[in-house]
C-alpha cells in the first residue's frame, strides 16, 4: 500500500518557467511533509517542508501547498533554473505523542528537467 | 553538511555473504535511520534508532538486521545477501526532537550482489 503517491515520473520545463510538482497522500495521520532534491550519486538533500496546521510555506523561489481535504500537496518552483534538474522527493510523517520517531514515508520521486 | 559518512561507498558481493554497511555522525544525534532506494519505490525504510541500543524495525526489514552500541556508529548488516538486496542504502539522522521532523542523509552506498 503505498500511502505517498507521486503519480508524475518526470516533468520537463524551460528555463524560467515555473515548475509544479505534485505529491498525494493517503493516510490521514500525516501531519508534517517535506520535500527533497536528489542528484545523482549523492543523497537525498532536505529542501522544504510543511506542517498540516499550514497550507503554504515559502522559501525562496520554492514554495509547498497543502491541501489537506485534498490529501495533496505540490512543490513550486519559480523561477525554474537547470541547476534544480534532479529527483524530487516527497515524503511524510506524524507525531502521534512522539510514537512515530520521526519515520519518513517518501513518494516514488519525479525527475525534473529544466532546459536552458 | 549534516557530518554523516557512509561506508564503504561502493562494494560488490556474492549471494549468501553477510555484508555490514556502516554510518558514522559526529554531531551525536538521538535518532539514525536506514533506507534502500529502488527505481520506482522512492526511499524505503529498513531500520530506525532512537538510541544507543535502542532499534526497531520499518518497512523493508527483512533480511536486515542492525545495531547500535554507540550515539555515533549505526550499522546495518545484511545477514545473508541476495540479489533482491541490491540496491543504494542511505542513512540518516534526524536534528530535531519534538516538532522537527527534517532528516539528513549520508552519500550513499551502492550495494551490488551478484
Amino acid at each position: 500500500d503505498q500511502q505517498v503517491k507521486q503519480n508524475s515520473p518526470s516533468l520537463s520545463v524551460q528555463e524560467g518557467r515555473i515548475s509544479i510538482l505534485n505529491c498525494d497522500y493517503t493516510n490521514s495521520m500525516f501531519d508534517y511533509f517535506l520535500w527533497y532534491k536528489k542528484y545523482p550519486a549523492e543523497g537525498p538533500t532536505f529542501l522544504i517542508s510543511i506542517s498540516s496546521i499550514k497550507d503554504k510555506n515559502e522559501d525562496g523561489r520554492f514554495t509547498v501547498f497543502l491541501n489537506k481535504s485534498a490529501k495533496h500537496l505540490s512543490l513550486h518552483i519559480v523561477p525554474s533554473q537547470p541547476g534544480d534538474s534532479a529527483v524530487y522527493f516527497c515524503a511524510a510523517t506524524y507525531n502521534a505523542g512522539g510514537t512515530s520517531y520521526g519515520k519518513l514515508t517518501f513518494g516514488q520521486g519525479t525527475i525534473l528537467t529544466v532546459h536552458p | 553538511d549534516a557530518g554523516i559518512t557512509q561506508s564503504p561507498r561502493h562494494k560488490v558481493t556474492e549471494t549468501g555473504t553477510p555484508v555490514t554497511l556502516r554510518c558514522h555522525q559526529t554531531e551525536n544525534h538521538r535518532y539514525m535511520y536506514w533506507y534502500r532506494q529502488d527505481p520506482g519505490h522512492g526511499l524505503r525504510l529498513i531500520h530506525y534508532s532512537y538510541g544507543v541500543k535502542d532499534t526497531d524495525k520499518g518497512e523493508v526489514s527483512d533480511g536486515y538486521s542492525v545495531s547500535r552500541s554507540k550515539t555515533e556508529d549505526f550499522l546495518l548488516t545484511l545477514e545473508s545477501a541476495t540479489s533482491s538486496q541490491t540496491s543504494v542504502y542511505f542513512c540518516a539522522i534526524r536534528r530535531g526532537t519534538s516538532g522537527l521532523y527534517e532528516q539528513y542523509f549520508g552519500p550513499g552506498t551502492r550495494l551490488t550482489v551478484t
